[in-house]
């Protein structure tokens, strides 16, 4: 089974600043016959369900703000929000769909600084 | 409006069985995998397993912890999903989430959840 290991477990930035959050999954997600990382980062704010943020690794769910970009290949995947902003306030997920299981990440608590 | 909506939690005792439903609306629900996740409550998410569609043979996949223990089923012509779970244990107490996550054809969606409390 793929582990997901994400870093760090909890995350504090200033408004305005960029935050970071990394995944790191036990063996590789890319399949090489479509050459697609089967990785998705989800958000989820206190008593909500989780929302889909990206897919694919990078590609951006419909309604999500720009500010929210995924990169990474294989083994090592990153969120990035360029700005954060107040309602930006949440726990973050990784999560792999290579093969089942799909194993989530542990979470990364974003607060502002 | 694609709407998930969960049902059947409540507080059982160790080794006794439990079946959450959900119903699903606004869209193919037919044509779609559906996924159970739980979470602890505080903790994080956790996959409990899948059940693909009809014409896929309507197979099913477990996470290791419920392997055995829970099944999943569907019935398409109520628009329902389903989760039997027996022998359950303390450490299953969590609030489980229905979701048509990674079905592309539907959207990822999710309900609200409904929570299940293992104690004696």
């Amino acid at each position: 089974d793929i582990v997901m290991t994400q870093s760090p477990d909890s995350l504090a930035v200033s408004l305005g600043e960029r935050a970071t959050i990394n995944c790191k999954s036990s063996q590789s997600v890319l399949y090489n016959s479509n050459n697609k990382n089967y990785l998705a980062w989800y958000q989820q704010k206190p008593g909500q369900p989780p929302k889909l943020l990206i897919y694919w690794a990078s590609t951006r769910e419909s309604g999500v703000p720009d500010r929210f970009s995924g990169s990474g290949s294989g083994t090592d995947f990153t969120l990035t929000i360029s700005s954060l902003q107040a309602e930006d306030v949440a726990v973050y997920y990784c999560q792999h769909y290579y093969s089942t299981p799909y194993a989530f990440g542990q979470g990364t608590k974003l607060e502002i600084k | 409006e694609v709407q998930l909506v969960e049902s059947g939690g409540g507080l059982v005792k160790p080794g006794g069985s439990l079946r959450l439903s959900c119903a699903a609306s606004g869209f193919s629900f037919s044509k779609a995998w559906m996924t159970w996740v739980r979470q602890a409550p505080g903790k994080g998410l956790e996959w409990v397993g899948l059940i693909q569609t009809k014409t896929d043979g309507e197979t099913t996949d477990y996470a290791a912890p419920v392997k055995g223990r829970f099944t999943i089923s569907r019935d398409d012509s109520k628009n329902m999903l389903y989760l039997q779970m027996n022998s359950l244990k303390t450490e299953d107490t969590a609030f489980y989430y229905c979701t048509t996550q990674f079905d592309w054809s539907s959207g990822d969606h999710w309900g609200l959840g409904t929570l299940v409390i293992v104690s004696s």
